[in-house]
């Protein structure tokens, strides 16, 4: 089954607002965690990555947190554009294979 | 190329016949990885490689699916006698060497099996 989940399939947000996105994993041992955007018709797109021995990383207008006590994570993103609507993923790279959540599809309001 | 490429981007095939997908990977990427997507859904594994040999193939659904590559770049998956239920985009990515490597993503091949 899977080892990530997202808490939310979808996220309504005004433009200008912060965006939470939210993602929990099962597995203790992962140590490498990624985000990822993808846009209708395209590929998911590497947003941030963070590694088990991190508790925040920052980017971009983006921010990773990880909270390894009760293996969560979460996407932060500041001043939410339109350009930042699409489906955002979390996920556990462990193994060499990288698996997925089902994706939280974020919407920006104007 | 700049990023990996796919081919072709849209397949509409009869169910029954056979159908190969194409990924020609990031050069110098010797991990390779499929994956698919029904419509809506989070990304399903299918096989990894690296270089030439597919450590991990548990994700291929059935014995339908195969995949291959050869010279530690192009990777070809064929379905064979193709189902409805085979319908989705396939995703290839491929990465450097290594655990814990940024994956780049091409953009898919859309199959829809009539």
């Amino acid at each position: 089954g899977e080892s990530v989940g997202l808490h939310l399939p979808t996220l309504s947000v005004q433009e200008g607002d912060n965006s939470i996105i939210n993602c929990a994993y099962s597995n203790s041992a992962s140590d490498y965690f990624i985000w990822y955007k993808q846009e209708s018709g395209k590929g998911p797109q590497f947003i941030i990555d963070i590694r088990s021995n991190m508790d925040k990383r920052q980017g971009q207008r983006v921010t990773v947190l990880l909270n390894k006590t009760v293996k969560h994570l979460s996407l932060q993103i500041a001043a939410t554009q339109p350009g930042d609507s699409a489906v955002y993923f979390c996920a556990e790279n462990r193994n060499y294979k990288l698996s997925f959540g089902a994706g939280t599809t974020v919407t920006v309001r104007a | 190329g700049a990023g990996v490429s796919q081919s072709p981007s849209n397949k509409v095939t009869e169910k029954g016949k056979d159908v190969e997908l194409r990924c020609d990977p990031i050069s110098g990427h010797t991990a390779l990885y499929w994956y698919r997507q029904s419509l809506g859904q989070g990304l399903e594994f299918l096989i990894y490689f690296q270089g030439n040999s597919a450590p991990d193939k548990s994700g291929l659904p059935s014995d339908r699916f195969s995949a291959e590559r050869t010279g530690g770049s192009v990777s070809t998956l064929t379905i064979q006698r193709t189902q409805q239920e085979d319908s989705a985009v396939y995703l290839c990515a491929s990465s450097l060497p290594g655990a814990n490597t940024e994956a780049f993503f091409g953009q898919g091949t859309r199959l829809t099996v009539v």
